[in-house]
């Protein structure tokens, strides 16, 4: 099984600055990646994937990530936060090696993102 | 428009009874899943379901149960035995494998 880290839980920041939403990942096989944001009281919104290709990833909202298979991370970034981006962010992983179960995904434990005016 | 409708937004239980929580969806997605959002713990895979009358055991399963009789319709429900199922609830679908799941808007349970 996947085990999802997400270094930090909150992520302080001043609007129009520059962000950065780490995840890291346990599995050398084959995977796919996302991040998903939560705004209060409602369901994930997928922001962007990774399936296979260019490793940047680019997403709705101004967002992106990079996939570094050799340090098995996915970080999330956004040049210029807005005080909307305010919400949690999750990462997940879905393990597609030999053996692995339909669609399963892994979550970690979110990234609670607050942009300050 | 095509998505997931998840209903009741909000749910009280008694102690000692039975709920069941609806999930419906209008994308014709093979693939629907349960999981439970507690705070600071991220999502964790109650039951899921590959195609219709399948279905099988996440990581905590114990004192739920589904059933997934039609395509569109994956309800869950939140027995007695489940001792702490204060929580919000998310059901999710997706198409196949290498595509994301889409999500509802959640159910949030409480205990009365």
């Amino acid at each position: 099984a996947q085990s999802v880290t997400q270094l930090d839980s909150q992520v302080p920041v001043f609007e129009e600055a520059p962000v950065e939403l780490r995840c890291n990942y346990s599995s050398s096989v084959s995977v796919y990646l996302f991040w998903y944001v939560q705004y209060p009281n409602q369901g994930l919104q997928l922001l962007l994937k990774y399936l296979s290709g260019s490793t940047l990833v680019k997403g709705i909202n101004g967002f992106e990530a990079e996939f570094n298979k050799s340090q098995t991370s996915f970080h999330l970034r956004k040049p210029s936060v807005h005080i909307s981006d305010t919400a949690e962010y999750f990462c997940a992983v879905s393990d597609h090696g030999r053996g692995s179960t339909l669609g399963r995904l892994y979550f970690g434990r979110g990234t609670q993102l607050t942009v300050w005016p | 428009d095509g998505g997931i409708t998840q209903s009741p937004k909000y749910l009280f239980r008694k102690e000692g009874q039975n709920v069941t929580l609806s999930c419906e969806q209008n994308l014709n997605h093979d693939a629907m899943y349960w999981y439970r959002q507690d705070p600071g713990q991220g999502l964790r895979l109650i039951y899921y379901s590959q195609i219709v009358n399948d279905f099988q055991k996440g990581d905590i399963a114990e004192g739920y149960s589904v059933s997934r009789e039609k395509k569109e319709s994956f309800p869950l429900t939140v027995t007695s035995a489940q001792k702490n199922p204060t929580a919000f609830y998310l059901c999710a679908s997706s198409i196949d494998l290498s595509q994301p799941q889409h999500f509802g808007d959640g159910t949030r349970l409480s205990i009365l």
